[in-house]
């Protein structure tokens, strides 16, 4: 497996324009979370969807943040319109509940979208 | 979730053992104790994970104390590419899927 994938790596855009990033899980995976990380806040979870429901969105930050999971292999988070304050490094990971019943098996991140805004 | 208090930083000799402390003293019975590690520039790596009883895997130990009050991560021989941040979270994974991570401790490996 090829692990998560996002894309893009790096991204660089001016204020006020409207940015998407993406994610493609492990296939089987049934959760999936988007982080945020910067030096001040360090690891941030912002949202997170369980069989594509999105389940608990209480980290995004405000309105301008939007994230979607139209099918198990795809999720988009969208920020518009973007403001330099949201410059960070942004990770998707997923994950599988158990047979067990507990999600005892660890999560999966991708390698992050280096998000600049100036 | 629990509390967990880790160290800042440490610092490790090359091809020492690597004791990571974590305390989780407000620990509930049905959380477990998890283990991931952030190589810079990188995404969190899983590293291991366990309820009561010690585990090992092929990257580490996992100590836990009787009360479950701390625990320790060992790395038993150590290379200069486990530096890294090692983040300690306790989690009832039968409570949803969330993962908070603290500000970890940033081990470092010298030659």
């Amino acid at each position: 497996d090829a692990g998560v994938i996002q894309s893009p790596r790096h991204e660089v855009t001016e204020m006020g324009q409207e940015v998407t990033l993406r994610c493609k899980p492990i296939s089987g995976h049934d959760y999936l979370f988007w982080y945020r990380q910067t030096m001040m806040r360090g690891l941030e979870l912002l949202i997170y969807f369980n069989n594509n429901v999105p389940i608990d969105d209480s980290g995004m930050p405000e309105d301008r943040f939007s994230a979607k999971m139209p099918n198990a292999s795809f999720s988009t988070l969208k920020i518009q319109p973007s403001e330099p304050r949201d410059s960070a490094v942004y990770f998707c990971a997923s994950s599988l509940w158990g047979s067990s019943g507990a999600l005892s098996y660890g999560y999966t991140f991708g390698s992050g979208t280096r998000l600049t805004v100036v | 979730d629990a509390k967990t208090t880790q160290p800042p930083s440490m610092d490790c000799a090359e091809g020492r053992a690597a004791n990571l402390p974590c305390n989780h003293s407000t620990i509930s019975g049905n959380e477990y104790v998890y283990w991931y590690r952030q190589i810079h520039s990188q995404g969190p790596q899983y590293i291991i994970h366990g309820l009561k009883n010690n585990e090992t895997n092929e990257m580490a130990s996992l100590i836990i104390t009787e009360d479950r009050k701390s625990s320790t991560l060992i790395l038993p021989h150590a290379t200069l590419r486990d530096t890294a941040v090692y983040y300690c979270i306790v989690r009832d994974p039968n409570q949803g899927g969330k993962l908070i991570f603290g500000q970890g401790t940033e081990l470092s490996v010298k030659p």
